[in-house]
């Protein structure tokens, strides 16, 4: 089956700074990457997703970048601001519709 | 986007208990459902597929008979632990995919607001 590795599991910047978080994934028939959003005690949300035919998408200051060579993808934050801070989960679904989530990152963006 | 709604969204039972969970998806229909256990700090750990009409499917280490999954209609999945023991505090979380689509591309997972549950 799929096998989705994120890093970093923590993630501390300060207001304005980039943040960028990395995943890769193992099976080659994945064509689904799609990146939630959790805060504390709440539901995922999805805040951007990419699919195979694409190698990068862009939405305000996050941006998804994807490589299937590599079979990785990353997430891109730009401007990071303290509503920024959460758990972020990358996750890849691929011929089962079942996706694969990694294990998230806490992002900390500092005042 | 759609919504998922999910009841209760936390409850308190006492050790050898039931306690079942709703998963609705408001404004579209759903095939397939799926529930998950997150534990603090921890990912969403994909506990069994919930498809309507059938069998749910239950990942290796995910005890069919304590975790029983219903989804007796488009847009309701629930899942019953059964005889509850303080071990199986933590939070569930279901999320719904669209029918519009499936089996024919990926789309994006919808979540419900996911429930607290603590066994006394």
């Amino acid at each position: 089956g799929e096998n989705v590795e994120q890093h970093p599991s923590t993630l501390s910047v300060q207001e304005g700074d980039s943040a960028v978080i990395k995943c890769t994934y193992s099976d080659s028939a994945s064509n689904y990457f799609p990146w939630y959003k959790q805060e504390l005690g709440k539901r995922p949300q999805l805040i951007i997703d990419i699919r195979s035919n694409v190698g990068e998408k862009k939405d305000q200051r996050i941006a998804v970048t994807l490589n299937k060579t590599a079979k990785h993808f990353s997430l891109h934050i730009t401007e990071t601001q303290p509503e920024d801070s959460a758990v972020y989960f990358c996750a890849a679904t691929g011929g089962s519709y079942i996706p694969t989530f990694g294990r998230g990152t806490s992002l900390i963006v500092h005042p | 986007g759609a919504v998922v709604s999910q009841h209760p969204s936390w409850v308190i039972c006492k050790s050898g208990t039931s306690v079942k969970i709703e998963c609705r998806s408001l404004d579209f229909q759903a095939t397939t459902m799926f529930w998950y256990r997150q534990f603090p700090k921890q990912s969403l750990m994909l506990m069994a597929t919930s498809n309507e009409g059938s069998k749910a499917t239950y990942e290796q280490g995910v005890e069919k008979d304590k975790f029983l999954i219903n989804h007796a209609s488009l847009t309701l999945s629930t899942l019953t632990v059964t005889s509850a023991h303080p071990e199986d505090s933590s939070f569930y979380i279901c999320s719904a995919r669209d029918r519009r689509g499936a089996g024919i591309r990926n789309t994006e997972a919808f979540f419900g607001q996911g429930t607290r549950l603590t066994v006394v």
